[in-house]
């Protein structure tokens, strides 16, 4: 089946300094999605890319698609406490796929705790 | 509703017991997905369904497991003779089915827990 490589598993960092999560795949992807979910709470759609090499922000937030559209990318400039929780990526579990056919497979997360 | 609703939101079980989950998906999603998620862990996959689509049941753990999807909205899934390992947060999450955007959005979850 599908392989959704994620590391690193855990990250701890000062408040202020930044953090990147790393998703691989196995195969060339239709897109990929990144999810965010809250100590107790549940994963949370942050946002979808599609197109090779395709960079977007959302204010703090930094995400990736790589060229060969195996491997994304988040990173967080400057960690927030609010930034606190596990962050997944998702892909289609069929690869050639949008994920409309057959669903999502998402990594096993990356944990980040801040330290104040 | 506004979103997907689950319930209940907490169950403890005795072990051996059967219990069955419930998913309300948002109206209009044709896609829904149940995951389940250990403490601490990622989202194993369990089932899929896709409109009037043969559900995809490759997650399922045991034939312990199975689940239904009425009229393409409410979906239980049920788990029977439950197991201690069987305890984790059940989620449902439900989507559009769309090629180009397949947002998931995830219910609160139930969390289950075999005693």
């Amino acid at each position: 089946g599908q392989q959704v490589m994620q590391i690193p598993q855990y990250q701890h960092v000062q408040e202020g300094e930044d953090f990147t999560t790393y998703c691989n795949s196995s195969t060339t992807l239709s897109n990929i999605q990144w999810y965010k979910q809250r100590p107790g709470g549940h994963p949370v759609f942050l946002i979808q890319l599609v197109k090779s090499g395709e960079v977007k922000k959302q204010k703090r937030l930094t995400f990736q698609f790589g060229e060969a559209k195996k491997n994304s990318s988040l990173h967080i400039t400057a960690t927030q406490t609010t930034d606190v929780g596990t962050y997944f990526c998702a892909q289609p579990r069929q690869p050639n796929s949008g994920g409309g056919a057959d669903g999502l497979t998402f990594g096993k997360g990356t944990h980040l705790i801040i330290q104040p | 509703g506004a979103g997907v609703s689950q319930s209940p939101s907490n169950k403890v079980t005795e072990k051996g017991k059967d219990v069955e989950l419930r998913c309300d998906p948002i109206s209009g999603h044709t896609a829904l997905y149940w995951y389940r998620q250990s403490l601490g862990q990622g989202l194993e996959f369990l089932i899929y369904f896709q409109g009037n689509s043969a559900p995809d049941k490759s997650g399922l753990p045991s034939d312990r497991f199975s689940a239904e999807r009425t009229g393409g909205s409410v979906s239980t899934l049920t788990i029977q003779r439950t197991q201690q390992e069987d305890s984790a947060v059940y989620l449902c999450a439900s989507s559009l089915a769309l090629p180009s955007n397949t947002e998931a959005f995830f219910g609160q979850g139930t969390r289950l827990t075999v005693v």
